[in-house]
């Protein structure tokens, strides 16, 4: 079974340019997660998916960053501008409920933003 | 203060040794309680998962949670330097809600 693919793996930027991460998730798993990581520290959510609808985005912030799962498969992440404190790891997630008690949540390998 | 501590280590021990890794919480709505590895430049992969308080073991690896104390552990038996890697904490309130990590502790482990 393939896991998380996320593209690209990594991205280098000046300040004030646009970029975009691509997340396609384990088949069949209609919860998605992107979660940012900065150096040293846990990740922390961003946003969640529930197949095409964002149920918590209370921590994205929407001045400039912004996200779409299109049919409820694969989603994109943007950011416009980017920011110096932006760099960091970007980690998409994925689960499925399935009968099960517990969902367990499958990573990405994420993609690594730098900006200059 | 961040709802869930952890100590960044980093953790040196010999192989063979027993590593002892912990967090601690303030939320007392945290239901789910997980252990993940992660590796460099990889995305993090589940250890363990507890629910509600206790002890669970997993070949090497026991997870214990005490809700009474808001505190969660994790042992590592007859450590191997390939369980090298940065170990985090994560709660989450209920199934498939966001997880809230501790920032991580590093462990390496000596041949």
């Amino acid at each position: 079974e393939a896991g998380v693919v996320q593209s690209p793996r990594y991205k280098i930027i000046e300040k004030k340019q646009p970029v975009a991460f691509w997340c396609n998730p384990i088949s069949g798993h209609n919860t998605l997660y992107w979660y940012l990581q900065n150096l040293g520290q846990g990740p922390e959510l961003l946003i969640r998916y529930e197949n095409e609808e964002a149920v918590d985005d209370s921590q994205l912030p929407k001045d400039r960053f912004s996200a779409e799962r299109l049919k409820g498969v694969d989603s994109t992440l943007k950011i416009q501008p980017a920011e110096l404190g932006d760099s960091a790891v970007y980690l998409c997630a994925s689960s499925s409920r399935q009968g099960r008690s517990y969902n367990e949540q499958f990573f990405g390998p994420g993609t690594r933003l730098t900006v200059l | 203060q961040k709802e869930v501590e952890q100590d960044p280590g980093p953790l040196s021990v010999p192989e063979g040794a027993i590593v002892s890794l912990n967090c601690t919480y303030s939320n007392s709505a945290f239901q789910y309680f997980m252990w993940y590895r992660q590796y460099s430049r990889k995305g993090p992969e589940l250890l363990m998962y507890t629910y509600s308080s206790g002890n669970k073991e997993d070949g090497r690896f026991t997870a214990q949670v005490d809700k009474s104390s808001k505190y969660i552990s994790l042992f590592i038996r007859d450590s191997q330097p390939s369980d090298s890697a940065t170990y985090l904490c994560a709660m989450s309130k209920a199934a498939g809600n966001k997880l809230t990590f501790g920032g991580g502790t590093r462990v390496l482990v000596k041949p």
